[in-house]
């Protein structure tokens, strides 16, 4: 099976700005979470999509948001960008939701200048 | 409520040494335990887990017990190499046993350099 695909690998945006991610899951899972990795704070949850639906959700501001589509893949969206989003932005399917085995993908590096 | 707490990084070692990653957690019920790795460049990726009390979870040689009597989860290898250079994550599930709400709590990761 395909891995998990993260898509660009790489933005540069600046500040103001809006962003979109896209994330294809492993075929067959459901489950695609986000994640925001940086040196200091480390790996931090975003959310969590199954289904179509949104079944977690972490401490982020209402700037970050996401969806999934039928076809199980899933954007996440950051709006008004800030110089403190930059960050590797990771994406992970799991067949059973965000406590099961994560599968990740490379990520999203994303810089707002 | 649920956290984890490991070892501070980076961890330096010659390549043949032993290590030790360790891994502490506060939880309610029994949370399921993973090991995560993240070599450089790439995302996460399973390295081992264990779902009850006393199961050892292990994989390429690293291996890590479930201890709930001191709720650790701790890393070892008997010998390391150079391409184990890299981060590792703990991460204990969090919430309820069955449900929608559960998820992995992650640790800060602990950065691993293995020199030849």
């Amino acid at each position: 099976k395909a891995g998990v695909t993260q898509t660009p690998r790489y933005l540069i945006k600046t500040r103001g700005q809006q962003v979109t991610l896209s994330c294809s899951p492993i075929s067959g899972h459901r489950s695609v979470s986000w994640y925001q990795q940086t040196p200091g704070q480390g790996l931090q949850f975003l959310f969590e999509y199954f289904s179509e639906t949104q079944r977690n959700k972490g401490n982020f501001p209402g700037r970050f948001s996401g969806r999934q589509f039928s076809n199980s893949r899933s954007e996440m969206n950051v709006s008004t960008l800030e110089l403190g989003d930059s960050a590797l932005y990771l994406c992970a399917s799991s067949f059973q939701g965000a406590a099961d085995t994560q599968y990740f993908g490379p990520g999203t590096r994303l810089t707002v200048l | 409520g649920n956290s984890v707490t490991q070892m501070e990084g980076p961890v330096t070692l010659s390549e043949e040494a032993f290590l030790t990653i360790n891994c502490t957690y506060t939880a309610t019920g029994y949370p399921s335990l993973f090991w995560y790795v993240q070599y450089p460049g790439e995302g996460l990726q399973l390295l081992l887990k264990a779902t009850k009390a006393d199961d050892k979870g292990s994989n390429k040689g690293f291996e890590a017990t479930y201890r709930k009597e001191t709720t650790s989860f701790h890393l070892e290898k008997g010998s390391v190499q150079v391409s184990d250079s890299a981060v590792y994550f703990c991460a204990p599930t969090r919430g309820p046993n069955a449900g929608n709400n559960r998820k992995l709590i992650w640790g800060l990761g602990t950065s691993l350099a293995v020199n030849p």
